[in-house]
């Protein structure tokens, strides 16, 4: 099975930070990627797909990055809105598998 | 507007069995994979299954293979996992999703909790 080790598990973050979250595979999963936003009691939003592509209605804050086999998450002058848990997705092979998530929180 | 709503969760004992159900509309059901995803309490998502657009094809991880089983009614436009052979492990709340390599529309979820 393809590991996402997902970095940093939680993260003490303040208004306007840049802020980059990292998936790290295992083994080739070429763009095959997507980073999921969620908040409590909340469905996850799809955020990025394909490993750099903006979803609709997303803000241009969000960007998705790849190198070799890390894939980057990253958020430019975060909002409080953008507080929330991130994960990032492999859907390259099955079994499908998530990173174990990122908690966002203010310091 | 697409709409996914889950339903049939609740409280089961281990060992039984219990069946979700998702409600799909908005859009035409018969052309998208569909999966399930759960989370169980304060822990992250965890892939559950995945059926083709006819059925014919399904996926499962080793967590629940053997235990559970998607399908799909596509003139009900509805998708559902059974369950089988509950432990508390599988406690959590599951959502059905369009085609999680799409990732773009999800349920609200369903809690299903495995408890004597």
């Amino acid at each position: 099975d393809i590991q996402m080790t997902q970095s940093p598990s939680s993260m003490s973050v303040s208004l306007g930070d840049t802020v980059t979250i990292t998936c790290r595979a295992s083994q080739d999963v070429g763009i095959y990627v997507n980073w999921f936003q969620q908040k409590p009691g909340k469905s996850p939003r799809r955020m990025i797909y394909r490993a750099t592509n903006l979803a609709d209605g997303v803000p241009s804050r969000f960007s998705g990055s790849r190198s070799g086999s890390d894939y980057s998450l990253t958020i430019s002058s975060l909002e409080s809105e953008d507080v929330a848990d991130y994960h990032c997705l492999q859907y390259d092979e099955y079994p499908r598998t998530f990173g174990g998530g990122t908690k966002l929180e203010l310091k | 507007e697409v709409q996914l709503v889950e339903s049939g969760g609740g409280l089961v004992q281990p060992g039984r069995s219990l069946k979700l159900s998702c409600a799909a509309s908005g859009f035409t059901f018969s052309n998208y994979y569909m999966a399930w995803v759960r989370q169980a309490p304060k822990k992250g998502l965890e892939w559950v299954a995945t059926i083709s657009t006819s059925g014919s094809r399904t996926y499962y991880p080793d967590s629940v293979k053997g235990r559970f089983t998607i399908s799909r009614d596509n003139a009900k436009s509805s998708l559902y996992l059974q369950m089988n052979s509950l432990k508390s492990e599988d406690t959590a709340t599951y959502y059905c999703a369009r085609q999680l390599g799409a990732g773009d529309y999800w349920g609200q979820g369903v809690m299903v909790t495995v408890s004597s």
